[in-house]
């Protein structure tokens, strides 16, 4: 079974600064996406970006960005210019090449300091 | 486009009762997903319908169960109530147009409280 870790329960980061929240996973599938979620609080689930293994070249977002290292199973997100809107929970997801459903890291919650 | 709908936003059953969550997806997605999410559990996959099918089914007792409409809107029934079954329960939809998890988009959730 496919595994998620996000090491980093909570972070705190200033406004304008960056930051860069970590996620590993282990999966023995050559075939799979990667993806982070963001969830304010009392507001629902949104899609960051997203992330094809058989992709080498990290995806970007605007200020979202990812350090996507397969050999190392890591999948990193990197926010630059923090805004007091990025506040949040952020969650990391697996999907396999297949129909599963999406499997979550405990998340982490992010705090911007103005 | 409308986003994802779920209904109702907040239940508050008793233990042994049953109780049926309804989650409308974005107009053209076929698959539906429900996921439960706990503080102690984090997110949790429950089930996955495209095409009124059930394709896959996370670990949850019988008590949990889906179904889907040729609408593609789902249902998801959790009878026998217990208390642990008090979580935010989340429906997310998806063009589920080939093979892989495509993007999933997600509703706001059913708030559900077992007493």
């Amino acid at each position: 079974a496919q595994t998620v870790t996000q090491s980093q329960p909570e972070m705190s980061v200033q406004e304008a600064e960056t930051v860069t929240l970590s996620c590993t996973y282990d999966t023995s599938e050559s075939d799979y996406y990667l993806f982070w979620y963001k969830q304010p609080p009392s507001r629902q689930m949104i899609l960051v970006i997203r992330q094809e293994a058989y992709k080498q070249q990290n995806a970007t977002e605007n200020r979202f960005s990812v350090n996507f290292q397969k050999a190392a199973k890591s999948f990193s997100l990197k926010i630059s210019d923090s805004q007091l809107g990025d506040a949040a929970m952020y969650f990391c997801a697996y999907g396999g090449g297949g129909a599963d459903g999406l499997t979550f890291g405990k998340g982490t919650h992010l705090i911007i300091q103005p | 486009k409308a986003g994802v709908t779920q209904t109702p936003r907040y239940l508050i059953k008793t233990r042994g009762q049953q109780v049926t969550l309804s989650c409308s997806p974005i107009s053209g997605h076929r698959s539906v997903s429900w996921y439960q999410q706990t503080p102690g559990q984090g997110l949790q996959f429950l089930f996955e319908y495209f095409s009124e099918t059930q394709r896959n089914k996370g670990n949850f007792p019988g008590r949990f169960s889906g179904r889907q409409f040729s609408n593609s809107r789902s249902e998801m029934n959790v009878s026998t109530l217990e208390l642990g079954d008090s979580a935010l329960y989340l429906c997310a939809s998806s063009l589920a147009a080939g093979e892989g998890p495509y993007e999933q988009y997600f509703g706001p959730g059913t708030r559900l409280t077992v007493t």
